[in-house]
Protein backbone atom coordinates (compact mmCIF):
# COMPACT_ATOMS: atom_id res chain seq x y z
CA UNK A 1 0.00 0.00 0.00
CA UNK A 2 0.92 3.56 0.01
CA UNK A 3 2.01 5.59 2.97
CA UNK A 4 3.16 8.72 3.99
CA UNK A 5 4.33 9.26 7.85
CA UNK A 6 5.28 13.20 9.75
CA UNK A 7 5.21 13.56 13.33
CA UNK A 8 1.23 14.37 14.37
CA UNK A 9 2.85 17.34 16.46
CA UNK A 10 6.04 19.55 16.97
CA UNK A 11 6.24 22.27 19.29
CA UNK A 12 8.97 25.30 18.74
CA UNK A 13 9.64 28.96 20.05
CA UNK A 14 9.33 31.73 18.33
CA UNK A 15 12.79 32.21 16.38
CA UNK A 16 14.18 29.53 16.40
CA UNK A 17 14.49 26.77 13.80
CA UNK A 18 12.10 23.17 13.32
CA UNK A 19 12.33 20.25 10.88
CA UNK A 20 9.71 18.82 10.22
CA UNK A 21 10.20 14.98 8.05
CA UNK A 22 7.91 13.17 6.06
CA UNK A 23 8.73 9.35 4.44
CA UNK A 24 6.84 7.72 2.34
CA UNK A 25 6.29 4.69 0.34
CA UNK A 26 4.42 4.76 -2.90
CA UNK A 27 3.87 3.15 -6.29
CA UNK A 28 6.48 5.25 -7.71
CA UNK A 29 7.10 9.25 -8.10
CA UNK A 30 6.71 12.19 -9.65
CA UNK A 31 7.58 14.48 -7.14
CA UNK A 32 6.58 15.62 -3.65
CA UNK A 33 5.29 19.02 -2.83
CA UNK A 34 4.68 20.48 0.90
CA UNK A 35 1.72 22.40 1.84
CA UNK A 36 0.73 24.84 5.25
CA UNK A 37 -2.94 24.74 6.30
CA UNK A 38 -3.75 27.27 9.25
CA UNK A 39 -6.92 26.20 11.17
CA UNK A 40 -10.20 25.92 8.79
CA UNK A 41 -8.70 27.32 5.85
CA UNK A 42 -7.30 26.04 2.59
CA UNK A 43 -4.39 24.59 1.93
CA UNK A 44 -1.48 27.14 0.75
CA UNK A 45 1.63 25.50 -1.55
CA UNK A 46 4.65 26.04 -0.29
CA UNK A 47 7.25 23.63 -1.96
CA UNK A 48 7.68 20.99 -4.69
CA UNK A 49 10.59 18.77 -5.18
CA UNK A 50 11.49 16.34 -7.69
CA UNK A 51 14.82 16.18 -7.70
CA UNK A 52 17.29 15.04 -5.02
CA UNK A 53 18.56 18.64 -2.85
CA UNK A 54 17.69 21.11 -0.97
CA UNK A 55 15.27 23.75 -2.31
CA UNK A 56 15.31 27.40 -0.50
CA UNK A 57 12.90 29.51 -0.51
CA UNK A 58 12.95 32.86 2.16
CA UNK A 59 12.85 31.46 5.39
CA UNK A 60 11.56 27.78 4.62
CA UNK A 61 13.34 25.18 2.47
CA UNK A 62 12.37 21.81 1.53
CA UNK A 63 14.73 18.93 1.38
CA UNK A 64 14.14 15.43 -0.52
CA UNK A 65 16.12 12.19 -0.93
CA UNK A 66 14.37 10.20 -3.31
CA UNK A 67 16.43 7.23 -2.69
CA UNK A 68 16.09 7.28 1.36
CA UNK A 69 11.89 8.49 0.30
CA UNK A 70 12.66 11.15 2.86
CA UNK A 71 12.16 14.89 2.58
CA UNK A 72 11.80 17.61 5.63
CA UNK A 73 10.90 21.12 5.70
CA UNK A 74 12.72 23.43 7.12
CA UNK A 75 11.16 26.63 8.88
CA UNK A 76 13.55 29.25 9.80
CA UNK A 77 13.47 32.39 12.37
CA UNK A 78 9.82 30.99 13.59
CA UNK A 79 7.04 33.76 13.78
CA UNK A 80 3.72 32.89 15.37
CA UNK A 81 2.43 33.11 12.29
CA UNK A 82 3.85 30.25 11.25
CA UNK A 83 1.67 27.84 13.59
CA UNK A 84 -0.17 25.64 11.22
CA UNK A 85 -0.71 22.23 10.05
CA UNK A 86 2.03 21.16 7.50
CA UNK A 87 1.24 19.17 4.65
CA UNK A 88 3.75 16.38 2.83
CA UNK A 89 1.68 15.14 -0.34
CA UNK A 90 3.52 12.58 -2.87
CA UNK A 91 2.75 12.73 -6.63
CA UNK A 92 3.02 8.74 -7.64
CA UNK A 93 3.23 6.62 -10.68
CA UNK A 94 0.00 7.61 -11.98
CA UNK A 95 0.29 11.31 -11.10
CA UNK A 96 -2.23 10.82 -8.03
CA UNK A 97 -1.48 13.28 -5.10
CA UNK A 98 -1.11 11.04 -2.42
CA UNK A 99 -1.74 13.04 1.48
CA UNK A 100 -0.11 12.72 4.44
CA UNK A 101 -1.67 13.26 7.64
CA UNK A 102 0.01 16.58 8.11
CA UNK A 103 1.83 18.00 11.21
CA UNK A 104 0.56 20.22 13.47
CA UNK A 105 3.62 23.16 14.42
CA UNK A 106 2.61 24.98 17.52
CA UNK A 107 4.87 28.14 17.96
CA UNK A 108 5.06 28.93 21.81
CA UNK A 109 6.70 32.64 22.68
CA UNK B 1 -0.67 32.91 -8.38
CA UNK B 2 -3.98 31.10 -9.69
CA UNK B 3 -6.83 31.94 -7.95
CA UNK B 4 -10.04 29.32 -7.22
CA UNK B 5 -13.24 30.43 -5.00
CA UNK B 6 -15.33 28.18 -3.56
CA UNK B 7 -19.38 29.21 -2.70
CA UNK B 8 -20.94 28.64 -0.25
CA UNK B 9 -17.91 29.14 2.06
CA UNK B 10 -20.35 27.80 4.98
CA UNK B 11 -24.01 26.33 5.25
CA UNK B 12 -26.08 24.26 7.69
CA UNK B 13 -28.89 22.64 6.66
CA UNK B 14 -31.52 20.06 7.36
CA UNK B 15 -31.02 15.73 7.34
CA UNK B 16 -32.19 15.16 3.98
CA UNK B 17 -31.73 18.38 1.81
CA UNK B 18 -29.23 18.81 -0.63
CA UNK B 19 -26.25 21.36 -0.95
CA UNK B 20 -24.86 22.40 -4.00
CA UNK B 21 -20.88 23.56 -3.30
CA UNK B 22 -19.49 25.55 -6.42
CA UNK B 23 -15.78 25.55 -7.45
CA UNK B 24 -14.09 28.39 -9.64
CA UNK B 25 -11.07 29.09 -11.47
CA UNK B 26 -10.98 32.55 -11.70
CA UNK B 27 -7.84 33.32 -13.90
CA UNK B 28 -7.37 30.03 -15.44
CA UNK B 29 -9.20 27.17 -17.37
CA UNK B 30 -9.17 24.00 -15.39
CA UNK B 31 -10.08 20.85 -17.30
CA UNK B 32 -9.75 18.56 -13.92
CA UNK B 33 -10.54 20.18 -10.69
CA UNK B 34 -10.59 17.65 -7.68
CA UNK B 35 -12.61 17.33 -4.69
CA UNK B 36 -11.55 16.54 -1.13
CA UNK B 37 -13.26 16.24 2.12
CA UNK B 38 -11.33 17.33 5.87
CA UNK B 39 -12.38 15.93 9.15
CA UNK B 40 -11.36 17.71 12.11
CA UNK B 41 -7.53 17.09 12.46
CA UNK B 42 -7.40 14.50 9.81
CA UNK B 43 -5.62 15.22 6.49
CA UNK B 44 -7.29 15.67 2.96
CA UNK B 45 -9.07 12.73 1.80
CA UNK B 46 -9.82 12.81 -2.37
CA UNK B 47 -13.38 12.13 -3.13
CA UNK B 48 -13.13 12.76 -6.90
CA UNK B 49 -11.67 14.24 -9.97
CA UNK B 50 -14.28 16.41 -11.80
CA UNK B 51 -12.95 16.33 -15.49
CA UNK B 52 -14.60 18.88 -17.76
CA UNK B 53 -16.84 16.93 -20.45
CA UNK B 54 -17.31 13.87 -19.34
CA UNK B 55 -17.67 11.99 -16.12
CA UNK B 56 -16.19 12.33 -13.34
CA UNK B 57 -13.67 9.51 -11.28
CA UNK B 58 -14.81 8.98 -7.78
CA UNK B 59 -12.34 7.26 -5.06
CA UNK B 60 -13.08 4.11 -3.72
CA UNK B 61 -16.00 4.21 -1.13
CA UNK B 62 -17.09 7.63 -2.60
CA UNK B 63 -21.10 7.03 -3.45
CA UNK B 64 -20.97 8.70 -6.82
CA UNK B 65 -24.95 8.81 -6.50
CA UNK B 66 -24.48 10.56 -3.21
CA UNK B 67 -21.56 12.80 -4.44
CA UNK B 68 -22.96 14.21 -7.90
CA UNK B 69 -20.24 16.30 -9.48
CA UNK B 70 -20.84 18.39 -12.49
CA UNK B 71 -17.59 19.98 -14.69
CA UNK B 72 -19.92 22.35 -16.65
CA UNK B 73 -17.32 24.72 -18.14
CA UNK B 74 -13.66 24.56 -17.97
CA UNK B 75 -14.21 27.26 -14.55
CA UNK B 76 -16.88 25.74 -13.12
CA UNK B 77 -17.26 21.94 -10.98
CA UNK B 78 -19.94 21.70 -8.68
CA UNK B 79 -20.77 19.25 -6.03
CA UNK B 80 -23.80 18.27 -4.67
CA UNK B 81 -24.48 16.03 -2.01
CA UNK B 82 -27.50 14.99 -1.87
CA UNK B 83 -30.23 13.72 0.99
CA UNK B 84 -27.49 15.14 3.68
CA UNK B 85 -26.94 13.04 6.96
CA UNK B 86 -24.96 14.74 9.79
CA UNK B 87 -22.25 12.23 9.24
CA UNK B 88 -21.98 14.07 5.66
CA UNK B 89 -20.67 17.26 7.80
CA UNK B 90 -17.10 17.92 7.06
CA UNK B 91 -14.85 20.65 5.28
CA UNK B 92 -15.00 20.13 1.66
CA UNK B 93 -12.55 21.69 -0.38
CA UNK B 94 -11.49 21.48 -4.45
CA UNK B 95 -8.59 22.26 -6.06
CA UNK B 96 -7.76 23.06 -9.26
CA UNK B 97 -3.69 22.40 -10.95
CA UNK B 98 -3.38 24.98 -14.04
CA UNK B 99 -1.22 22.78 -15.83
CA UNK B 100 -4.46 20.09 -15.46
CA UNK B 101 -2.13 17.40 -13.97
CA UNK B 102 -1.78 16.36 -10.19
CA UNK B 103 1.93 16.50 -10.21
CA UNK B 104 1.18 20.69 -11.15
CA UNK B 105 0.83 23.06 -7.66
CA UNK B 106 -2.56 22.67 -6.97
CA UNK B 107 -4.39 25.59 -6.29
CA UNK B 108 -7.24 25.65 -3.67
CA UNK B 109 -10.51 26.85 -2.95
CA UNK B 110 -11.23 28.57 0.23
CA UNK B 111 -13.13 25.53 1.57
CA UNK B 112 -16.74 25.07 2.41
CA UNK B 113 -17.60 24.27 5.61
CA UNK B 114 -20.75 21.92 5.98
CA UNK B 115 -23.30 21.06 8.91
CA UNK B 116 -25.85 19.02 8.58
CA UNK B 117 -28.38 19.05 11.95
Amino acid sequence: GQNIDQPTEMTATEGAIVQINCTYQTSGFNGLFWYQQHAGEAPTFLSYNVLDGLEEKGRFSSFLSRSKGYSYLLLKELQMKDSASYLCAVVDSNYQLIWGAGTKLIIKP
Amino acid sequence: GAVVSQHPSRVICKSGTSVKIECRSLDFQATTMFWYRQFPKKSLMLMATSNEGSKATYEQGVEKDKFLINHASLTLSTLTVTSAHPEDSSFYICSAPPGGDAHNEQFFGPGTRLTVL
